[in-house]
Formats: C-alpha cells, sequence, structure tokens
C-alpha cells in the first residue's frame, strides 16, 4: 500500500504566479488534512477536507489560497499571486474515514518564491 | 487556547546515552497525543500515539513516551540513543470528537547525537 503522495517536492515561483500542490491519500483514505511549515517553525493546521467537501479552513490565510478534494482525482491546495512569504514546506495527511485520529503524512512540498 | 509546548528546541546527546524529550499540553480536556519525527527534508514519521488506557505507550524504533495527566506532559524517552536518531522530533495533539483530528504541533525539538 503506497503512501501519501505529494508532487512536485519541490516548487520554484516568483512572485505573482500560481502555485498548485497535489496529494493523493493513501488507499482508503478519504480525509485529507494540509499543514504549512514555515522555517523555524513547527507545522500548522490549513484546511481539513473529505471528499467534495471542505470540513474546518480554519487555518487558511483569507486571500489567495483555495483548497479542493474532488470525487476523482488529489487533493488540491492552490496559492495565488504568491509573495516570498509563502514559501515554506506544505504536508499533507491522510487518514481512514473510521479512525479519523491517526494520520499519515507525505513526504512535503518545498515551495520557494524568487 | 489549546496549544503543545516543547521546552527544548536543540538537546545534545552522546550516542548510548538516555534520552528524554519533553512535551505539555494545555487542553480542556486530555487530548489525544503523538510524537512525530521528522529527518531533513523528509515528511513525518509516527512514532507513537496515546488515545487512552496505559499511561506507558510503546512506539517504534525503541522509543517509548508516557502520559502523565497531573502534569499535562507526554515526554519521549529512549533508553539508548543511536546515531541514527538525529532529526528533529514534534509533539502533537487533537481534541478529537469536533476537532476533526486538527492536529496542533509543538514548535520541534531537533536532536544531535554525538558519537
Amino acid at each position: 500500500n503506497a503512501g501519501v503522495m505529494q508532487n512536485p517536492r519541490h516548487l520554484v515561483r516568483r512572485r505573482g504566479q500560481e502555485a498548485r500542490l497535489r496529494c493523493s491519500p493513501m488507499k482508503g483514505h478519504s480525509h485529507v488534512y494540509w499543514y504549512r511549515q514555515l522555517p523555524e517553525e513547527g507545522l500548522k493546521f490549513m484546511v481539513y477536507l473529505q471528499k467534495e467537501n471542505i470540513i474546518d479552513e480554519s487555518g487558511m490565510p483569507k486571500e489567495r489560497f483555495s483548497a479542493e478534494f474532488p470525487k476523482e482525482g488529489p487533493s488540491i491546495l492552490r496559492i495565488q499571486q504568491v509573495v516570498r512569504g509563502d514559501s515554506a514546506a506544505y504536508f499533507c495527511a491522510s487518514s481512514p474515514p473510521d479512525l479519523a485520529n491517526e494520520q499519515f503524512f507525505g513526504p512535503g512540498t518545498r515551495l520557494t518564491v524568487l | 487556547a489549546q496549544s503543545v509546548t516543547q521546552p527544548d528546541i536543540h538537546i545534545t546527546v552522546s550516542e548510548g546515552a538516555s534520552l528524554e524529550l519533553r512535551c505539555n499540553y494545555s487542553y480542556g480536556a486530555t487530548p489525544y497525543l503523538f510524537w512525530y519525527v521528522q529527518s531533513p527534508g523528509q515528511g513525518l514519521q509516527l512514532l507513537l500515539k496515546y488515545f487512552s488506557g496505559d499511561t506507558l505507550v510503546q512506539g517504534i524504533k525503541g522509543f517509548e513516551a508516557e502520559f502523565k495527566r497531573s502534569q499535562s506532559s507526554f515526554n519521549l524517552r529512549k533508553p539508548s540513543v543511536h546515531w541514527s536518531d538525529a532529526a528533529e522530533y514534534f509533539c502533537a495533539a487533537h481534541a478529537g470528537g469536533t476537532s476533526y483530528g486538527k492536529l496542533t504541533f509543538g514548535q520541534g525539538t531537533i536532536l544531535t547525537v554525538h558519537p
């Protein structure tokens, strides 16, 4: 059973461009979480999604950030008009529907904004 | 507000020495508790978790953690550290129920192992 997959692993964008980060959860997992790790900081919760639904987006910045988890395909975290402060590692985690307490993390996408 | 605190930013130990990483939490009720390890440039790997029951929890790689309600602590221990244990360690918690498993992380403790 493959683990949580994230791509790309590294992403470089110039200020003002869009960044799209993808996350494929483990097989059988229908819950997806996104976390952000800024330099020298711990991980901060951003958003929790189930298939086709955003359940909790209390950690998402109000502007430029959006997330989705469609019926088919990976979960996408989209950052529009990136700024240097968006440079961070973005981690996706998934959990099965009957055990929402334990999350399995992907390797992360490291976003660098020039 | 709910929070998780790791008081030690950086710990250095010699290989073969014992290790204890501290973690304190502030929640209205006992949360679900976790320890994760992150190697440089990698994702997080779950070492162990505490939901309820026995307060001494065994994990992978020879790690264990003890839940102490009176001290609101969940410290991670290992009797003999190996050079491969050098990494960053995160304590995390969530309140269950309507928190939907949303994890709150501590700031992390970087472990350096001297030969």
